[in-house]
């Protein structure tokens, strides 16, 4: 069984501080990785994409992404309120020769104090 | 550009009774996948879509299955309700399949058994 792991919180951090979320996933063939946001009674949203080692960065948004350790986060800098959401780990699974299918964490439930 | 619709938003069903949900992916996306999201489980991969074949399938039992027609349209279909069918199931397109870009969701529809 394929898994992408994610500490379920709740994350509380301070309105301005620096919110990091992580995710561990099992399937070393893994290539592509998302993370999204799901407000409480939506549906989930695309935030950022990561395809290789190192950072990458959208706006207050850093992806980081360590295929050795098989590791994923995710950094929001000056946190805002509007940011208290869940945050998905989303991990593309392949499956033989199969273009495969994003396997989902269980999320981090993400709160931001003012 | 239109979304990812999906239809209906809610449904109430009984135990035993059969449903089906549609999705219509956004214009020019031929790959449409299905998710069962629980609060206990989280976001459930249930099968793939892409130009009308079932490309990828997750372990759900046979009560759950669906189609894809010529449009890009989709529909799951889920008979013998029983009461843990109940959740949030949610439809999303890609582009090409590969989730190079990442999935885009509908808002859903919420599915009770009673």
């Amino acid at each position: 069984q394929k898994e992408v792991e994610q500490n379920s919180g709740p994350l509380s951090v301070p309105e301005g501080a620096i919110a990091s979320l992580n995710c561990t996933y099992s399937d070393r063939g893994s290539q592509s990785f998302f993370w999204y946001r799901q407000y409480s009674g939506k549906s989930p949203e695309l935030i950022m994409s990561i395809y290789s080692n190192g950072d990458k960065e959208d706006g207050r948004f850093t992806a980081q992404l360590n295929k050795a350790s098989q590791y994923v986060s995710l950094l929001i800098r000056d946190s805002q309120p509007s940011d208290s959401a869940t945050y998905l780990c989303a991990v593309n699974i392949l499956n033989g020769g199969s273009q495969g299918n994003l396997i989902f964490g269980k999320g981090t439930k993400l709160s931001v104090k003012p | 550009k239109a979304g990812v619709t999906q239809t209906p938003r809610y449904l109430i069903k009984t135990r035993g009774q059969q449903v089906t949900l549609s999705c219509s992916p956004i214009s020019g996306h031929r790959s449409v996948s299905w998710y069962q999201q629980t609060p206990g489980q989280g976001l459930q991969f249930l099968f793939e879509y892409f130009s009308e074949t079932q490309r990828n399938k997750g372990n759900f039992p046979g009560r759950f299955s669906g189609r894809q027609f010529s449009n890009s349209r989709s529909e799951m279909n889920v008979s013998t309700l029983e009461l843990g069918d109940s959740a949030l199931y949610l439809c999303a397109s890609s582009l090409g399949g590969v989730p190079l870009y990442g999935y885009t969701f509908g808002s859903g529809t919420r599915l009770t058994v009673v």
